[in-house]
């Protein structure tokens, strides 16, 4: 059954370093979304992303923060310089059509830790 | 502003019995998705149940949706250990684009 897949499944990094984190969403799925969910607490949306842009964001999703899809497989968070409550598991999810109508399939998540 | 909120934070129940788990949220919905996470793990889709819609099944699962109250629950009949997890509800509306809230979730624990 497809899946989506996330890289690395752990990263640990120093304040103010940037980090890209890995997605490979459903093959056949056109939107993509990131969540974070720091310890012990909710899960919280980040960003969804259609046709190359974003669709919307939360509070959250600031100028820190930006996605990409660099090739036609892989879709990336990436954070700029990295803060300690940046610290936290970080989902991507996709799905065929937008989150009105289809179920997310969420990948196994990256936990973040900001050192 | 809109949130999921379940209800019980916890719920402890024997092997065999039922598992009900109650979900408000405030805003008006386009749908309403419950999902599973084992302790450290992703999340694990259960069933999407959509506004005009008011009660699905899926195999031990059975979800309904009650939009004049704004609330949900999901009921897990004839519980099993590997059910323990937290449950999620989620929310997904139009704000410009659509955006899915979750819920703090439910920790269920089945003892055998």
């Amino acid at each position: 059954e497809p899946e989506v897949t996330q890289t690395p499944s752990h990263q640990v990094t120093q304040m103010g370093q940037e980090v890209i984190l890995r997605c490979v969403p459903i093959s056949n799925h056109l939107y993509f979304y990131w969540y974070r969910q720091i310890l012990g607490q909710k899960v919280e949306f980040l960003v969804s992303f259609y046709n190359n842009e974003i669709s919307e964001k939360s509070e959250i999703f600031d100028d820190q923060f930006s996605v990409e899809r660099p090739d036609g497989s892989n879709f990336t968070l990436k954070i700029r310089s990295t803060k300690l409550e940046d610290s936290a598991m970080y989902f991507c999810a996709s799905s065929e059509r937008d989150s009105s109508y289809n179920e997310q399939f969420f990948g196994p998540g990256t936990r973040l830790t900001v050192l | 502003s809109q949130q999921g909120e379940e209800d019980p934070q916890a719920l402890s129940i024997q092997e065999g019995e039922n598992a009900t788990m109650n979900c408000s949220y405030k805003t008006s919905i386009n749908n309403l998705q419950w999902y599973r996470q084992n302790s450290g793990r992703g999340l694990v889709h259960l069933i999407l149940i959509r506004s005009n819609e008011r009660e699905k099944h899926s195999g031990r699962l059975r979800v309904t949706l009650d939009t004049s109250k704004k609330s949900s629950s999901l009921l897990i009949t004839a519980s099993r250990a590997a059910d323990t997890a937290s449950y999620f509800c989620a929310t997904t509306s139009y704000t410009g684009g659509f955006k899915t809230i979750f819920g703090a979730g439910t920790r269920l624990f089945v003892k055998a």
